[in-house]
């Protein structure tokens, strides 16, 4: 059974840091990875998506790689803002199944 | 702006009732998969439509059901509302089946069962 875990599970750093939020699963037969973004009491705004036989994949200050072999991802984020603050969500797809998994989320509050 | 909109955004019942949940996704969209988010967790899959029959459903019982329409529309119904139903209900929608492609999500409803 696929689990999904994300640490930490709240992090507080000053504006201007880079950091790193880290997303790990059990089982990696994985078809595709995506991270999203949630604002409280809101949906879901997707942020990168990494097919299994993608490593990583950009979008301006948002880094994500995937290590399917060490059941891992990480999503990196420069020179971090307040309008970062948000809780991040890390899902994905095992091979041959049909429902996306998610973590528990990182939330992420950026001080100004 | 993902382009999937979820109606009503707020909605109270009452415990053993029935509730009716409206998704709109974006055109071309084949797949919407509905999602339940309790406070403080992660989502968790209920199930999902492709081109109005249901391909895979998670560990939720019968009284959760849903339809979907070809006019890229769907819903989910919950029936004899349990205090535990109260969540946020997230559609999201993608090209193709599963999420081979991108999800985009709506803005969920929150349901409070009392």
């Amino acid at each position: 059974k696929q689990e999904v875990t994300q640490i930490p599970a709240a992090l507080s750093v000053p504006e201007g840091e880079n950091l790193v939020l880290n997303c790990s699963f059990t089982d990696s037969a994985i078809y595709n990875l995506q991270w999203f973004r949630q604002d409280p009491g809101k949906g879901l705004t997707s942020l990168l998506l990494i097919q299994s036989s993608q490593r990583e994949q950009t979008s301006g200050r948002l880094n994500a790689s995937l290590d399917k072999s060490s059941g891992r991802s990480t999503l990196y984020i420069a020179a971090s803002q307040p309008g970062d603050s948000a809780t991040y969500l890390c899902a994905l797809l095992n091979t041959g199944g049909f429902k996306t998994i998610f973590g528990a989320g990182t939330r992420l509050f950026v001080k100004a | 702006e993902t382009g999937v909109t979820q109606s009503p955004t707020h909605l109270i019942k009452t415990r053993g009732q029935q509730v009716t949940l409206r998704c709109s996704s974006q055109s071309g969209h084949n797949t919407v998969s509905w999602y339940q988010q309790a406070l403080g967790q992660g989502p968790q899959f209920i199930f999902q439509y492709y081109r109005e029959e249901e391909n895979g459903r998670g560990n939720f019982p019968p009284r959760f059901s849903g339809l979907q329409f070809p006019n890229y529309s769907s819903e989910l119904n919950v029936n004899a509302l349990e205090l535990d139903d109260s969540a946020l209900y997230l559609c999201a929608s993608s090209e193709g089946t599963y999420f081979h492609t991108e999800a985009f999500f709506g803005q969920g409803t929150r349901l409070t069962v009392v």
